[in-house]
């Protein structure tokens, strides 16, 4: 199994506070993913990184912000919680495709679930 | 024209017989399509990918069939089984940029004994 160990596994919080999900990696991928699943939805993606500092939106993105300060940390942070940002939260990574492969598949964490109230 | 659509929703099959996930997606830019695994409480493992270069991939029970000019990709379980039971997701990505995915909204398989 790929070494991504994501905090925390569970949460439970209130409408409006802050929250922060870290995606930790051991190994040394430069692409790391935020996605949220929902019934019906499947995985859509909100943020990604493809490198340290270097990151970008996803489809879902209004309402979180990420940071990269080292290659194997991901945050995906939720200023203000609202409950349509109840969900589970799946962090992936990926390495550069090597040359004349053109691809790398994207491993996933254990997920976190979070619950706004 | 980035989505990827996915069906069934659920399919429930006896030991033994043939599981088929179909999915069909729209940007022909995408050359790239995995398809994920995932238990209860764990998150996607990858199971099986195809590039367009060929129709058909295969890895033990796991087969995908991929129609680029339906712009279709199928995966089908043979000899299911018990343990197959899980929810499958579809995905489609471009070999360049980000390697950003989109993925099928999942099928949950009840294999039954």
């Amino acid at each position: 199994d790929a070494g991504i160990t994501q905090s925390p596994r569970h949460k439970v919080t209130e409408t409006g506070t802050p929250v922060t999900l870290r995606c930790h990696q051991t190994e040394n991928h430069r692409y790391m993913y935020w996605y949220r699943q929902d019934p019906g939805h499947g995985l859509r993606l909100i943020h990604y990184s493809y490198g340290v500092k270097d990151t970008d939106k996803g489809e879902v993105s209004d309402g979180y912000s990420v940071s990269r300060s080292k290659t194997e940390d991901f945050l995906l942070t939720l200023e203000s919680a609202t409950s349509s940002q109840t969900s589970v939260y799946f962090c992936a990574i990926s390495e550069s495709p090597s040359t004349g492969d053109g691809f790398q598949p994207q491993h996933f964490g254990d997920g976190t679930r979070l619950s706004i109230l | 024209q980035q989505q990827v659509k996915q069906s069934p929703q659920s399919l429930i099959v006896q030991k033994g017989g043939i599981s088929i996930i179909n999915c069909a997606y729209e940007n022909t830019a995408f050359d790239y399509f995995p398809w994920y695994q995932q238990f209860p409480g764990k998150g996607p493992a990858l199971l099986i990918a195809i590039r367009p270069d060929v129709s058909e991939k295969k890895e033990g029970r796991f087969t995908i069939s991929f129609n680029k000019s339906a712009k279709q990709f199928s995966l089908h379980i043979m000899d299911s089984q018990p343990g197959d039971s899980a929810t499958y997701f579809c995905a489609a990505s471009k070999a360049s940029g980000t390697y950003k995915y989109i993925f099928g909204t999942g099928t949950r398989l009840k294999v039954l004994a």
